[in-house]
């Protein structure tokens, strides 16, 4: 069957250090997305790929990058972690050409910056 | 500003009851607007779609309404039962043709026995 994984599942991490969440679909998906979610904000978007080589800016994206090298995996790294940065972290995907415009979500990465 | 409103208060109701939640939005217009379940320690999961001409959609126990006049949209679970006990999300569409989604802070359902 078809999924979505993260990994890991648990991080802590120090300030200032760089840490990079893997994100990995076997739906292929042109459409990726990285969204992080914390009480009182909801899910809020960071970077979203529509394809290979493509990255886009989401409302919440200073401190953190995408690339996108391969349909499967849109890895997102914190270039120097910052406490708050602590949250979970959502990978979610989907397919622009199903009418739903579901999008499937990760199990989430839980990100604690010490 | 645009903003998507969902209760933050939890949604307590009798097993067998129907629970409403709602969605209100200012400053979108969503071409569809979606419901999603999150259970805790998961990721959200699809529910239903409904697009801005249809006033009514249906999926089992779950009916959702859309009123682009009043922008707002009705989320309904009936006969519930303790297993719909989660949190339910509304996410809009911010249509550039690829589905890119805003969220909704979520409300809590919790149905007691």
């Amino acid at each position: 069957d078809a999924e979505i994984t993260q990994s890991p599942r648990h991080k802590i991490t120090e300030t200032g250090r760089q840490v990079t969440l893997a994100c990995h679909q076997t739906w292929n998906h042109n459409n990726m997305f990285w969204y992080r979610q914390d009480l009182g904000h909801g899910l809020r978007l960071i970077h979203y790929s529509y394809g290979v080589q493509d990255t886009n800016k989401g409302e919440v994206s200073d401190g953190y990058s995408v690339s996108r090298s391969n349909t499967e995996d849109l890895p997102l790294t914190l270039e120097s972690a910052a406490s708050s940065q602590t949250s979970v972290y959502f990978c979610a995907s989907s397919d622009p050409g199903q009418g739903t415009y579901e999008q499937y979500f990760g199990p989430g990465t839980r990100l604690t910056v010490t | 500003s645009q903003k998507i409103e969902q209760n933050s208060e939890a949604l307590n109701i009798q097993e067998g009851k129907t629970a409403t939640l709602t969605c209100n939005y200012t400053n979108y217009s969503p071409a569809y607007l979606q419901w999603y379940r999150q259970d805790p320690g998961r990721g959200p999961v699809f529910l239903l779609l409904i697009r801005e001409n249809e006033k009514e959609k249906r999926k089992e126990r779950l009916k959702v309404t859309f009123d682009t006049t009043l922008k707002q949209s009705l989320f309904h679970i009936t006969a519930s039962q303790p297993a719909d006990s989660a949190t339910y999300l509304c996410a809009l569409a911010l249509f550039d043709g690829n589905n890119r989604l805003a969220f909704g802070k979520g409300n809590q359902v919790v149905v007691i026995p």
